[in-house]
């Protein structure tokens, strides 16, 4: 099986910028996905591929990826961006089992 | 409008077994692979299944593979997770979830498991 590793938290001043990263052999293979999580609610897809939006997330959500890793950038972060962020992808195994990593806190003061 | 709608959450003692069921509309359910997610409380998210649009291709988690079961029904557009012999850290919300192979794109809103004595 396959892991994905994501730090616990991270912090962001007002307007400023930020980077959660997701680090796993299975993204040598397959990008990740990523997935914003506000207390009580779903999980909302906010960047697939290999930097796709889906329709009605904001563009200063943005994904890249290197190597064995992902990264998901917020320029100009907001107050409502606070949330759990999670990255995803395929099992390395090359079938169709999903791999999630440990979740991001992010702050934004 | 996509929507994923699961029932068939609540309490059961350890041991036992429970169904969940998943709703789908707004899109062509056959056409579409599925997964269940599920969180344990304050927990992150983990994988627990999937299933081909046919229903023919299938994968569990390790954690619960040998007590749950999979299915779909097409002609209902439904998801089905048989949970069979529960333990306490199966406690968790579980979601439907449809998949576009590079994404899980839609979520449903969750249906509370709760292992117990």
């Amino acid at each position: 099986s396959s892991e994905l590793t994501q730090d616990p938290a991270v912090s962001v001043a007002l307007g400023q910028t930020v980077r959660i990263t997701c680090q796993g052999d299975s993204l040598r293979s397959y990008y990740a996905s990523w997935y914003q999580q506000k207390p009580g609610q779903a999980p909302v897809l906010v960047i697939y591929g290999k930097n796709n939006r889906p329709s009605g997330i904001p563009d200063r959500f943005s994904g890249s990826s290197s190597g064995n890793t992902a990264s998901l950038t917020i320029t100009g972060a907001q107050a409502e961006d606070e949330a759990d962020y999670y990255c995803n992808s395929r099992d390395s195994s090359g079938n169709h089992r999903r791999v999630f990593g440990g979740g991001t806190k992010l702050t934004v003061l | 409008e996509v929507q994923l709608v699961e029932s068939g959450g609540g309490l059961v003692q350890p041991g036992g077994s429970l169904r969940l069921s998943c709703a789908a509309s707004g899109f062509t359910f056959s056409s579409y692979e599925m997964n269940w997610v599920r969180q344990a409380p304050g927990k992150g998210l983990e994988w627990v299944s999937y299933i081909s649009s046919s229903g023919s291709t299938i994968y569990y988690a390790d954690s619960v593979k040998g007590r749950f079961t999979i299915s779909r029904d097409n002609a209902k557009n439904s998801l089905y997770l048989q949970m069979n012999s529960l333990r306490a850290e199966d406690t968790a919300v579980y979601y439907c979830a449809r998949d576009v192979v590079v994404a899980i794109d839609y979520w449903g809103q969750g249906t509370l498991v709760t292992v117990s004595s």
